[in-house]
């Protein structure tokens, strides 16, 4: 059974940089047909999708408004995505989620989140 | 960028009750559109994808419908455990975006 794991500190200083890893078990990330993405759910907020991976391509997609911050990197050896964002604020601020994407099955497993408090 | 625009922001329902929570997307986007459920500390959970299918292991009282920029989640009968938030997510091209979110309360 798939199961996705995200993991980093909770509290990150204001202009620095967050990281987090997204580690899966139970399957390979280089199995099947699949995207593995990173969204993000301010408090209080909706969902924002961050970017992704499609490891039959070895292609990064991001979203244009995070794009300039944002870095995703895919170890499939290790079966670990990780997400950095450089420059937070405040409003980065958020429960951070990796995701399963199937080709036409939207995001079909998540991960539990991990909150992420910009603050100093 | 597609906006997706989710109604009833809130809803308050009794068990038994039949619910319907429609997501109408800025663009066209036939039928690439998949409904999750949210709670508190647990994994979000996909119910259904492209329009109309349910994922596996989803009880059949949830269904979805539509096509192009109209779409309908409909809960036939309120069971106590699908209280929750649940939000709409347009997988038809990137930047991939979701409703806003409806938050099914208990009356």
């Amino acid at each position: 059974q798939l199961q996705i794991q995200e993991s980093g500190p909770g509290l990150v200083k204001p202009s620095e940089t967050l990281s987090l890893t997204c580690t899966v078990s139970g399957d390979s990330m280089s199995s099947g047909n699949y995207y593995w993405v990173w969204i993000r759910q301010p408090p209080g907020k909706g969902l924002e999708w961050i970017g992704s991976f499609y490891h039959t391509w070895n292609t990064y997609y991001y979203n244009p408004s995070l794009e300039s911050r944002v870095t995703i990197y895919a170890d499939t050896s290790k079966s670990q995505l990780s997400l950095k964002v450089t420059s937070v604020t405040a409003a980065d601020t958020a429960l951070y989620y990796c995701a399963r994407q199937g080709q036409l099955v939207g995001f079909d497993q998540w991960g539990q989140g991990t909150l992420v408090t910009v603050s100093s | 960028d597609i906006q997706l625009t989710q109604s009833p922001s809130f809803l308050s329902a009794s068990v038994g009750d039949r619910v319907t929570i429609t997501c109408r997307s800025s663009q066209y986007i036939s039928g690439f559109l998949n409904w999750y459920q949210l709670k508190p500390g647990k994994a979000p959970k996909s119910l259904i994808y492209t329009a109309s299918t349910l994922q596996s292991g989803v009880p059949s009282r949830f269904s979805g419908s539509g096509s192009g920029t109209d779409f309908t989640l409909t809960i036939s009968s309120l069971q106590p455990e699908d209280f929750a938030t649940y939000f709409c997510h347009q997988s038809y091209t990137t930047p991939y975006s979701f409703g806003q979110g409806t938050k099914l309360e208990i009356k």
